[in-house]
C-alpha cells in the first residue's frame, strides 16, 4: 500500500518556468489537498478539492492551480514559477469521516525557483 | 478555528517521560484536539485525537481537563526516533472536512538527546 504518492522529490526552476507537481493516492479517498511549508512555519492550505471535478482555494492560491479528474490525482500547477513559491509542497488525503481530523501525507516536493 | 499555543521548543533525554502543553482557550464545542507528528524532509503523520477526558494509542496518550481549553501530549520513555515537530491542532471534524483542510501553527520542535 503506497499511501500517497509526490512527484518529483527534489525541483529546480528558473523564474518564468511552469511546471506540475503530481499526486497520486491509492486509498480511496475522496478528499484530497496541497500545503506548501515555509522554513520554521507550520503547513499552509493552497488547495483542496472533495471529489473528481470539485476543488477550492485555501489560505494561499496565488500562483497556483489544481485539478481533480479522477479520485486518485490531484495534480498542483505552477503556471509562472517565482523565487516567493520556493518552498516544500505536501500533499494529502483525507477519507470522508465528521469524526476525525486525520489527513495521510506525501512525502513532499522541494521546489526550488532561481 | 481556535488558535493555538504551545512552546517553541522542548529537550529531553532518552528514557523520559515528555509532556507537550497546548493552549487553546477559545475552543468551540465541536472542536476535536488532534496532534500531528513530522520528521524533517518527511510530512506530518497523524499521532492522536480527543474531545475530552483522556485518550491512549500505541504512541502517546492525549490529557484533556475538564474545561478543554488546554491538552497534553504525553509521549511515553521517548528515544531519539521521537526528535520530531509536534503540531497540536484544534477544529471542527466537519469544518475541517475531516482533516482536508487542516491550520497547522509552528509546532514544538522536541529534541531528544542519549
Amino acid at each position: 500500500n503506497a499511501g500517497v504518492t509526490q512527484t518529483p522529490k527534489f525541483q529546480v526552476l528558473k523564474t518564468g518556468q511552469s511546471m506540475t507537481l503530481q499526486c497520486a493516492q491509492d486509498m480511496n479517498h475522496e478528499y484530497m489537498s496541497w500545503y506548501r511549508q515555509d522554513p520554521g512555519m507550520g503547513l499552509r492550505l493552497i488547495h483542496y478539492s472533495v471529489g473528481a471535478g470539485i476543488t477550492d482555494q485555501g489560505e494561499v492560491p496565488n500562483g497556483y492551480n489544481v485539478s481533480r479528474s479522477t479520485t486518485e490525482d490531484f495534480p498542483l500547477r505552477l503556471l509562472s514559477a517565482a523565487p516567493s513559491q520556493t518552498s516544500v509542497y505536501f500533499c494529502a488525503s483525507t477519507p470522508i469521516k465528521s469524526y476525525n481530523t486525520e489527513a495521510f501525507f506525501g512525502q513532499g516536493t522541494r521546489l526550488t525557483v532561481v | 478555528l481556535a488558535k493555538t499555543t504551545q512552546p517553541i521548543s522542548m529537550d529531553s533525554y532518552e528514557g523520559q517521560e515528555v509532556n507537550i502543553t497546548c493552549s487553546h482557550n477559545n475552543i468551540a464545542t465541536n472542536d476535536y484536539i488532534t496532534w500531528y507528528q513530522q520528521f524533517p524532509s518527511q510530512g506530518p503523520r497523524f499521532i492522536i485525537q480527543g474531545y475530552k477526558t483522556k485518550v491512549t494509542n500505541e504512541v502517546a496518550s492525549l490529557f484533556i481537563p475538564a474545561d478543554r481549553k488546554s491538552s497534553t501530549l504525553s509521549l511515553p520513555r521517548v528515544s531519539l526516533s521521537d526528535t520530531a515537530v509536534y503540531y497540536c491542532l484544534v477544529g471542527d471534524p466537519i469544518l475541517t472536512g475531516g482533516g482536508n483542510k487542516l491550520t497547522f501553527g509552528t509546532g514544538t520542535q522536541l529534541k531528544v538527546e542519549l
